[in-house]
């Protein structure tokens, strides 16, 4: 079974700067998808980023960037320029590239922005 | 165009009750799920139903059922309320390709359901 591991509960960054998630995975899979997503105190689940795992390329979407190595089964994301907007709950996920349509997700990291 | 919607936002239930949880999309999605999210956790599957007439379980399917009653319309349902069933609830909806490909999940915005 997939599994999805965030080592850090909480997170916190200075206004303006730049901010690194982490999130590592387990799979005996070659094809899948990982996401990013944000769960703001709103509770709605937002989708951040996607990264296909047959994709060498490393997909940003404006302040957002992921780092994804695949042989070391880790996908970080990276937010640089961070805004009051960006503090919420980010859960790193897992979904399997055909078949079973399940999202596994992470227990999620809560990252604070300081004005 | 509203996305997925649930109701209700708020429940609060007795020991043994039973109650439904309704969601309908309105993206013209196949496929349908039902998550739980527990404090300090992420979101973990119930049931799925990847097209109109069949569902599925996920990861934690006891003490639930499900139905998916039309292409927009997939409800949750606990027969007898535990206090181990509080939790907030996430109804989801994706599209799902001929070839089996699917795409992004989109959620609706949570049942906050407490049983005591």
């Amino acid at each position: 079974a997939q599994t999805v591991t965030q080592s850090q509960p909480e997170m916190s960054v200075q206004e303006a700067e730049t901010v690194t998630l982490s999130c590592t995975y387990d799979t005996s899979e070659s094809d899948y998808y990982l996401f990013w997503y944000k769960q703001p105190p709103s509770r709605q689940m937002i989708l951040v980023i996607r990264q296909e795992a047959y994709k060498q390329q490393n997909a940003t979407e404006n302040r957002f960037s992921v780092n994804f190595q695949k042989a070391a089964k880790s996908f970080s994301l990276k937010i640089s320029d961070s805004q009051l907007g960006d503090a919420a709950m980010y859960f790193c996920a897992y979904r399997r590239f055909q078949g079973a349509q399940k999202l596994v997700f992470g227990q999620g990291t809560r990252l604070t922005i300081n004005p | 165009n509203a996305g997925v919607t649930q109701t209700p936002k708020f429940q609060v239930l007795k020991t043994g009750q039973s109650m439904t949880l309704q969601c309908a999309q309105d993206m013209n999605h196949n496929s349908m799920y039902w998550y739980r999210q527990d404090p300090g956790m992420g979101l973990r599957l119930i049931y799925y139903s990847a097209s109109e007439g069949t569902t599925d379980k996920g990861e934690v399917p006891n003490g639930y059922n499900v139905s998916r009653l039309n292409k927009r319309e997939f409800s949750l349902r606990l027969e007898s309320a535990a206090p181990s069933q509080t939790s907030v609830y996430f109804c989801a909806s994706s599209y799902r390709g001929t070839s089996g490909q699917t795409y992004e999940q989109y959620f609706g915005p949570g049942t906050r359901l407490t049983v005591t």
